[in-house]
């Protein structure tokens, strides 16, 4: 089955400055990528989404890249603030029965 | 409402009870699916539904869990017997359709086993 790696698991910035967390997958059948944002306590929040159609992707201050040969992909947040420290889970679907595939999760830490 | 709704929004119970946790999709969404976080862990994939149907039981960990759902709508995870091991977040989402993306998620069960 499919298996989604992300790295690192813990990440540090400065506010204003940029983020990228990078995933792994290994199913070269996966065609969906999405991205979510989860908070203390609550549940995954989607913030950005890719198919493998398209090669980048971007929403005001966040964008995803996908690497098809390489079977990685990237999310990128520009200009970050602390409001974006939050753990962040990649994941991957073959599209088949839709199950997602989740990364470990990565906790992005946004110094003021 | 407008987005998941998943209840209790915490469950403390004693080992070797059963338990029920309850999941109200997007009105309208065919499609439903069941995961379960460890504490900080991923999330692994347990069950979906398209309809009331269950094509994929393939992440369910034992014969001790087993999920419904009735009227394309609301579904319960029902867990017996529970074992301290399956204290974890159990997170619902729904989707439009089997193969329609994304899956939008509640803000789950959060289950405690003493």
């Amino acid at each position: 089955g499919e298996n989604v790696e992300q790295h690192p698991s813990t990440l540090s910035v400065q506010e204003g400055d940029s983020a990228v967390i990078k995933c792994t997958y290994s199913d070269s059948a996966s065609n969906y990528f999405p991205w979510y944002k989860q908070e203390l306590g609550k549940g995954p929040q989607l913030i950005i989404d890719i198919r493998s159609n398209v090669g980048e992707k971007k929403d005001q201050r966040i964008a995803v890249t996908l690497n098809k040969t390489a079977k990685h992909f990237s999310l990128h947040i520009t200009e970050t603030q602390p409001e974006d420290s939050a753990v962040y889970f990649c994941a991957a679907s073959t599209g088949a029965n839709s199950k997602l595939t989740f990364g470990k999760g990565i906790t992005l830490s946004v110094r003021p | 409402g407008a987005g998941v709704s998943q209840s209790p929004s915490n469950k403390v119970t004693e080992k070797g009870k059963d338990v029920e946790l309850r999941c109200d999709p997007i009105s309208g969404h065919t499609a439903l699916y069941w995961y379960r976080q460890r504490l900080g862990q991923g999330l692994e994939f347990l069950i979906y539904f398209q309809g009331n149907s269950a094509p994929d039981k393939s992440g369910l960990p034992s014969d001790r869990f087993s999920a419904e759902r009735t009227g394309e709508s609301v579904s319960t995870l029902t867990i017996q017997r529970t074992q301290q091991e399956d204290s974890a977040v159990y997170l619902c989402a729904s989707s439009l359709m089997q193969g329609r993306q994304p899956q939008h998620f509640g803000d789950g069960t959060r289950l405690s086993i003493l």
